[in-house]
């Protein structure tokens, strides 16, 4: 079945450690995105890659780091000087960025909890 | 700017009664629309889509959405509820940006409960 898996679903850190959430999709997309979700709001967008070697910051970078050296793989580190780090992350995969190609799947997510 | 705004955070109905979850963005064109679905702790689920073919989209799961211009809404509807509907509902705007690439803006969510 292709689509896109979020390792792990709970990951829980002592703050002021870097932690590394992981995205794979073996849908062939070419675009990949992270997204933060907190409680009552909706979707804020972090980092996105068009293609591979090729990142962008979204809306809400501060704090955080991707890398795209393959195809499938987009894994977003959370680092210690983002101020509040514990959220739903999601990832999600399209085959472009623009029109029609631009349509989003989503991954389960991954819940961090840093204390 | 561009944004969606979902008018209601919490909504509630009994099994087998219609559904009304309301949405209304603003653009300066007619953008892309869409409704995800999302259960307790999972991803998001496309519900449909509109991309300026027939404004009564119909989507998965018996759910439907109208897009009215002249209201800027985007409103999903469904004629009778199941226990199974009962999840956080999101009304997301696709913004075609100068620089070549669509952007998705998020609505803050509907939390959906149905009761028996």
């Amino acid at each position: 079945d292709g689509g896109i898996t979020q390792s792990p679903k709970y990951l829980f850190r002592k703050e002021g450690q870097n932690v590394t959430l992981s995205c794979e999709q073996n849908l062939n997309h070419d675009a990949m995105y992270w997204y933060r979700q907190d409680p009552g709001q909706g979707l804020r967008l972090i980092y996105y890659s068009q293609i591979v070697n090729d990142f962008q910051k979204g809306d809400i970078a501060e704090g955080y780091s991707v890398s795209r050296e393959k195809k499938e793989s987009f894994p977003l580190t959370v680092t210690s000087a983002q101020k509040n780090p514990t959220a739903f992350y999601l990832c999600a995969s399209s085959k472009g960025l623009a029109g029609d190609l631009h349509e989003q799947y989503f991954g389960p997510g991954t819940r961090l909890t840093v204390t | 700017a561009q944004s969606v705004t979902q008018l209601d955070s919490h909504v509630s109905v009994s099994e087998g009664t219609p559904v009304l979850l309301r949405c209304n963005y603003s653009s300066s064109y007619s953008p892309s629309l869409f409704w995800y679905v999302q259960h307790p702790n999972k991803g998001l689920q496309l519900l449909l889509k509109y991309t300026s073919a027939a404004t009564l989209v119909k989507g998965i799961n018996g759910f439907e959405a109208e897009f009215k211009k002249s209201e800027t809404s985007f409103h999903l509807t469904k004629p009778s509820a199941h226990m199974s509907d009962a999840a956080e509902y999101f009304c997301v705007v696709s913004l075609f940006f100068s620089g070549g690439y669509n952007k998705l803006i998020f609505g803050a969510g509907t939390r959906l409960a149905v009761h028996p």
